[in-house]
C-alpha cells in the first residue's frame, strides 16, 4: 500500500527564513510525485511533477527535488504570500489506477 | 487553459434535501475525480471516471450518486446526506495519458444541517 508522510506538520518562519519542506513516500512504482499548494477553503493548486530521482523543477522561490524515498520542497526567502498548506502526493505506476495518494501535509506561516 | 470550474461554491442542505454538485473542465481530459477533504486533512478519493464509465467507487455510501454525462462534465448528487458529510468537495482532472498532475477545481464547502 502506498504511504506518503510529510514533516513537519506545521512550520513557522519569518520572511526571509528559508527552510524545506520533507516528503517520504513508499511506492511500489512511482509513476510521478506531485506538490500542490492549497489555502484554505480553496482547491490545491499545482505546482511541480517530478518523475525519477535526481530530478529538480524550480518555480520562483520554490525548488522541489526528488530521491528514490523522499522529496524535498526548499523554500528560499519567502514571504508572507507563500503562507499555506503545501500539499506532496504520488501516483503508482503499473495499475493505471490514475489515483494520487496524499500526504497530510505541511501547514506553512511565514511571518513579517 | 488548465481550469476546472466547480458550482455552487457554497451549499447548504439539510437531511432530507437533494442537491447535486457540478464540474466541468475544457481541457479535453477523459479521467475525472471527485474527492472530499475535511479539515486540516489531505483530499480523500471517492470516485473516478475514465472515458465516462466509472472505473474506482472507494467504498463511497450510496447517498453520493455521481454522474458523467459527457466528457467535459461531472456531477455529484447528493440525497439524505449527515452532519458527518459536511467538507469541501473537490473535482479534478488529468490529460488521457494517465500520467501528469491532476488539475483541482476550487472546490464545493458543503454544510449539512
Amino acid at each position: 500500500e502506498d504511504q506518503v508522510t510529510q514533516s513537519p506538520e506545521a512550520l513557522r518562519l519569518q520572511e526571509g527564513e528559508s527552510s524545506s519542506l520533507n516528503c517520504s513516500y513508499t511506492v511500489s512504482g512511482l509513476r510521478g510525485l506531485f506538490w500542490y499548494r492549497q489555502d484554505p477553503g480553496k482547491g490545491p493548486e499545482f505546482l511541480f511533477t517530478l518523475y525519477s530521482a535526481g530530478e529538480e523543477k524550480e518555480k520562483e522561490r520554490l525548488k522541489a527535488t526528488l530521491t528514490k524515498k523522499e522529496s524535498f520542497l526548499h523554500i528560499t526567502a519567502p514571504k508572507p504570500e507563500d503562507s499555506a498548506t503545501y500539499l506532496c502526493a504520488v501516483q503508482e505506476g503499473g495499475t493505471g489506477r490514475r489515483a494520487l495518494t496524499f500526504g497530510s501535509g505541511t501547514r506553512l506561516q511565514v511571518q513579517p | 487553459d488548465t481550469e476546472v470550474t466547480q458550482t455552487p461554491k457554497h451549499l447548504v442542505m439539510g437531511m432530507t434535501n437533494k442537491k447535486s454538485l457540478k464540474c466541468e473542465q475544457h481541457m479535453g481530459h477523459r479521467a475525472m475525480y471527485w474527492y472530499k477533504q475535511k479539515a486540516k486533512k489531505p483530499p480523500e478519493l471517492m470516485f473516478v471516471y475514465s472515458y465516462e464509465k466509472l472505473s474506482i467507487n472507494e467504498s463511497v455510501p450510496s447517498r453520493f450518486s455521481p454522474e458523467c454525462p459527457n466528457s467535459s462534465l461531472l456531477n455529484l448528487h447528493l440525497h439524505a446526506l449527515q452532519p458527518e458529510d459536511s467538507a469541501l468537495y473537490l473535482c479534478a482532472s488529468i490529460g488521457t495519458s494517465g500520467s501528469g498532475p491532476q488539475y483541482f477545481g476550487p472546490g464545493t464547502r458543503l454544510t449539512v444541517l
